[in-house]
C-alpha cells in the first residue's frame, strides 16, 4: 500500500531559525513529489513538483529536494508569514490514471 | 486567471439527507479530482474525471458519486449523509498531471 510519512506533525521555530522537514514514502510506481502549503480554511497551494532523486528546486526561503526514499523541505530563515500546514503528496498511478496520496502534513509555526 | 471555484464554501446537512457539491476548473483544464480532507485521516483521494469519464476511484462507499459536464465543471455527490461525512471537501484541476494540481478552497461540510 503506498504511504506517505511526514516528520515533525508540529514544529515551532523562531524568526530567522532554519529547518527540514520531511517527507517519506513507501510507493509502487513514483510519478512525482508534490509540496503544498495550506493556510487555515483554504486549499493546498502549490509550491514544488520533483520528478527524480536528486533534483532539487528553490523558492524564496524554501528549497525541496528528493531521494528514492525521502525528500525534504528547507526553510531557511523562516518569517511569521511562512507559518502554515506544508502537505507533502506523491503522484502514484493507478487504474490508467494518476492520483495523489498525501502525507498529514507538518504544522510549521514562525514565531516573531 | 481565475483559478478553482467550488461553490458552496459553506454547508450544513442532516443525517441522511443527501448533499451535492460543485467545482469549476481553470480554464482549460479538463482532468477534476475530489479530495476529502479531515483532521484523522488527512486528505484522501475521492475519484477523478477527465472529459467526463471516471478515470479513477478512491476506496470510498458507493454513496459518494461525481460526474463531469462537457464544459469540464464538475459536480460530486454525497447520499445519505452519516456524521462522519463531517469534512473539507477540495477539488482539483489539471491541464495534465505532469505539471500538477491546482486546489480550490474547498466545501467545508457539516452533518448534524
Amino acid at each position: 500500500e503506498d504511504q506517505v510519512t511526514q516528520s515533525p506533525e508540529a514544529l515551532r521555530l523562531q524568526e530567522g531559525e532554519s529547518s527540514s522537514l520531511n517527507c517519506s514514502y513507501t510507493v509502487s510506481g513514483l510519478r512525482g513529489l508534490f509540496w503544498y502549503r495550506q493556510d487555515p480554511g483554504k486549499g493546498p497551494e502549490f509550491l514544488f513538483t520533483l520528478y527524480s532523486a536528486g533534483e532539487e528546486k528553490e523558492k524564496e526561503r524554501l528549497k525541496a529536494t528528493l531521494t528514492k526514499k525521502e525528500s525534504f523541505l528547507h526553510i531557511t530563515a523562516p518569517k511569521p508569514e511562512d507559518s502554515a500546514t506544508y502537505l507533502c503528496a506523491v503522484q502514484v498511478s493507478q487504474g490508467g490514471s494518476e492520483k495523489l496520496v498525501f502525507g498529514k502534513g507538518t504544522k510549521l509555526t514562525v514565531n516573531p | 486567471k481565475a483559478g478553482v471555484t467550488q461553490t458552496p464554501r459553506y454547508l450544513i446537512k442532516t443525517r441522511g439527507q443527501q448533499v451535492t457539491l460543485s467545482c469549476s476548473p481553470i480554464s482549460g483544464h479538463r482532468s477534476v479530482s475530489w479530495y476529502q480532507q479531515t483532521p484523522g485521516q488527512g486528505l484522501q483521494f475521492l475519484f477523478e474525471y477527465f472529459s467526463e469519464t471516471q478515470r479513477n476511484k478512491g476506496n470510498f462507499p458507493g454513496r459518494f458519486s461525481g460526474r463531469q459536464f462537457s464544459n469540464s465543471r464538475s459536480e460530486m455527490n454525497v447520499s445519505t449523509l452519516e456524521l462522519g461525512d463531517s469534512a473539507l471537501y477540495l477539488c482539483a484541476s489539471s491541464f495534465s498531471t505532469y505539471y500538477g494540481y491546482t486546489f480550490g478552497s474547498g466545501t467545508r461540510l457539516t452533518v448534524v
